[in-house]
């Protein structure tokens, strides 16, 4: 099984590119959510997703996008990059309730 | 709304002494509870969780966990530290009901001395 998978493993951007981070699932999982990790400030929420066609915003929206078409994909837009973007961002995908979450193995995302 | 808080952002202990990582919670209904850790460089990997059938509960590298639902607290306790318990460690907190957003406590960053 391939868990999540998250691509790109690293990136660059300047200010005002946009660009798309991908996350698939392959466990049929209906839970799916994108967090960003800053040094002393744990994993915050990004969006979150309960299934396909249903998404919401959790505690860090504003700059980013969710769609979920599918209930495989969770792609995350930076739609106009700002270097306070500058973080790692990890996908994570789990069936709900008092199972295991599953985690991407990180983008670390640079924006100059 | 749920919420989490580590109480320490780094604790450092002398190998093969006694580990304690601290969480308290807070949720408006019954909440599931999680330990994960991350290695450097590394994605998260699940020690232990909370499934209300047990208090104490066990995790992986002899880890273990005790929820205590009068203190609101689900500390983290290993008896004997090894080298390679060094990495941070994030309590989780998610509702068993409703919308079940993953939330996160700031992490522990775990040091482990020779």
């Amino acid at each position: 099984n391939a868990g999540v998978t998250q691509t790109p493993k690293f990136q660059v951007l300047k200010t005002g590119q946009s660009m798309t981070l991908q996350c698939a699932q392959d466990m049929n999982h209906e839970y799916m959510s994108w967090y960003r990790q800053d040094p002393g400030m744990g994993l915050r929420l990004i969006h979150y997703s309960v299934g396909a066609g249903i998404t919401d915003q959790g505690e860090v929206p504003n700059g980013y996008n969710v769609s979920r078409s599918t209930t495989e994909d969770f792609p995350l837009r930076l739609l106009s990059a700002a270097p306070s973007q500058t973080s790692v961002y990890f996908c994570a995908s789990y069936r709900g309730g008092d199972t295991e979450a599953f985690f991407g193995q990180g983008t670390r995302l640079t924006v100059v | 709304a749920q919420s989490v808080t580590q109480l320490d952002s780094h604790v450092s202990v002398s190998e093969g002494t006694p580990v304690l990582l601290r969480c308290n919670y807070s949720s408006s209904y019954s909440p599931s509870l999680f330990w994960y850790v991350q290695h450097p460089n590394k994605g998260l990997q699940l020690l232990l969780k909370y499934t209300s059938a047990a208090t104490l509960v066990k995790g992986i590298n002899g880890f273990e966990a005790e929820f205590k639902k009068s203190e609101t607290s689900f500390h983290l306790t290993k008896p004997s530290a090894h080298m390679s318990d060094a990495a941070e460690y994030f309590c989780v907190v998610t509702l068993t009901q409703g919308a079940q957003k993953l939330v996160f406590g700031q992490g522990t960053r775990l040091t482990i001395n020779p």
